[in-house]
């Protein structure tokens, strides 16, 4: 299996704030790589496929980047709508998985 | 807009067989346009994917999980199923289902999601 980690676990950060996260996969998956939004109590949300192609309706203050194994998430200008939990997640090859998840905390 | 609704029993007995049900709306199961598959989510924790089904009967289960895991299609429901067995406290989770658009495999729509607890 390919195994995504996700640095950091948590940060604490303001409102108008970049923000930025990084996804690491243990083997190169191209640009196999997915990000997903979780608010609490909610189901995940794609925010970004295909490492950097916006999901329709997702905010352009967010953007993603990388390729082979290193990927990073940013969001130009936290909202307080974007207090969240961040997954990563590879397509490359089965079976499917996600990094443990980055957590965005109020400051 | 296709939409996903969980349905099944939200407590089970430890070495009891988990069956959760998905309705799907917006779109025929049997359209090939999606894949579907189900998720899980321990309290406090990470997603982990439990496996898939594609219009053909086609599956693929996590390998973590294989010995214990069935998806199935009801197209004359349109829904899919989850049965999972020989369940334990570590199967406590919250279990969504998902679609996730032929050929590409990114994850989108999600169902709400449903607790399932194991406990005696």
């Amino acid at each position: 299996d390919i195994q995504m980690t996700q640095s950091p676990s948590s940060l604490s950060a303001s409102v108008g704030d970049r923000v930025t996260f990084t996804c690491r996969a243990s083997q190169s998956i191209s640009n196999y790589l997915n990000w997903y939004q979780q608010r609490p109590g909610k189901a995940p949300k794609l925010l970004i496929y295909g490492v950097s192609s916006l999901q329709s309706g997702v905010p352009s203050r967010f953007s993603g980047s990388g390729s082979g194994t290193d990927f990073t998430l940013t969001i130009s200008s936290l909202q307080p709508e974007d207090f969240a939990a961040y997954y990563c997640q590879q397509n490359y090859s089965l079976p499917w998985t996600f990094g443990q998840g980055t957590k965005v905390e109020i400051k | 807009q296709v939409q996903l609704q969980e349905s099944g029993p939200g407590l089970v007995k430890p070495s009891q067989t988990l069956s959760l049900t998905c309705t799907v709306s917006g779109a025929s199961i049997n359209s090939g346009t999606y894949y579907w598959s189900w998720i899980r989510q321990p309290a406090g924790k990470g997603l982990e994917w439990i496996g898939r089904i594609y219009v053909t009967g086609s599956t693929n289960y996590n390998p973590s999980l294989k010995s214990r895991v069935t998806i199935s299609v009801d197209a004359s429901k349109n829904q899919f199923s989850l049965k999972l067995s020989s369940v334990t406290a570590a199967d406590t989770a919250v279990y969504y289902c998902v679609g996730s658009s032929w050929p590409d495999n990114w994850f989108d729509p999600w169902g709400q999601g449903t607790l399932v607890t194991v406990s005696s």
